[in-house]
């Protein structure tokens, strides 16, 4: 199988911008979480879709937005970039098929610099 | 929210059992204790999940108290490939995570001497 796949992997911004982050899960995976990482604040929880549905949310700014589509393929988006938003943006699929185990397989990341 | 707390780092030489150990004092019965290893400029890779008591695979051992407050991962003979940050999460794996998902906390970084 394919491992989690995102696009792309680095990506410069300038303040102000915005930008769309893409993630592509294991095939079959049904939910899909977003993290953002940088070195003050460590791994930190932005969402998590599962079959379309956004189920869970971290603590983030409504500037912070994703989606998933049918395929369970999903994008984030941040608008008005702030130079705080300067990360490396994690995807992670899981199947999530319950029965007390769940593994997330994390995709390489894009690293975002916002100048 | 069930919160983790862990050293901030550790030392070991090559050939030596790692213990890390995880407080989770807070945690909920539908919680499940998880082990991430993360190297620089990668993203996490799973180590080892468990629910109570002991869990171990080819890699990896996970102690769990009764109480479930706290965790203890146990690398057996690690080597320098060993070097890494190691994350210790809690949360309802059945539902992505609970309201918070999944959380993070800034993990241990384990060094591995020779």
């Amino acid at each position: 199988k394919a491992g989690v796949t995102q696009t792309p992997r680095y990506l410069i911004k300038t303040r102000g911008q915005q930008v769309t982050l893409s993630c592509s899960p294991i095939s079959g995976h049904r939910s899909v979480s977003w993290y953002q990482q940088t070195p003050g604040q460590g791994l930190q929880f932005l969402f998590e879709y599962f079959s379309e549905t956004q189920r869970n949310k971290g603590n983030f700014p409504g500037r912070f937005s994703g989606r998933q589509f049918s395929n369970s393929r999903s994008e984030m988006n941040v608008s008005t970039l702030e130079l705080g938003d300067s990360a490396l943006y994690l995807c992670a699929s899981s199947s999530n098929s319950g029965g007390g185990y769940n593994e997330q397989f994390f995709g390489p990341g894009t690293r975002l610099t916002v100048l | 929210l069930a919160k983790t707390t862990q050293p901030i780092s550790m030392d070991s030489y090559e050939g030596q059992e790692v213990n890390i150990t995880c407080s989770h004092n807070n945690i909920a019965t539908n919680d499940y204790i998880t082990w991430y290893q993360q190297f620089p400029s990668q993203g996490p890779r799973f180590i080892i999940q468990g629910y109570k008591t002991k869990v171990t695979n080819e890699v990896a051992s996970l102690f769990i108290p009764a109480d479930r407050k706290s965790s203890t991962l146990s690398l057996p003979r690690v080597s320098l490939s060993d070097t890494a940050v190691y994350y210790c999460l809690v949360g309802d794996i059945n539902s992505g995570g609970g309201a918070d998902g999944l959380t993070f906390g800034k993990g241990t970084h384990l060094i591995i001497q020779p």
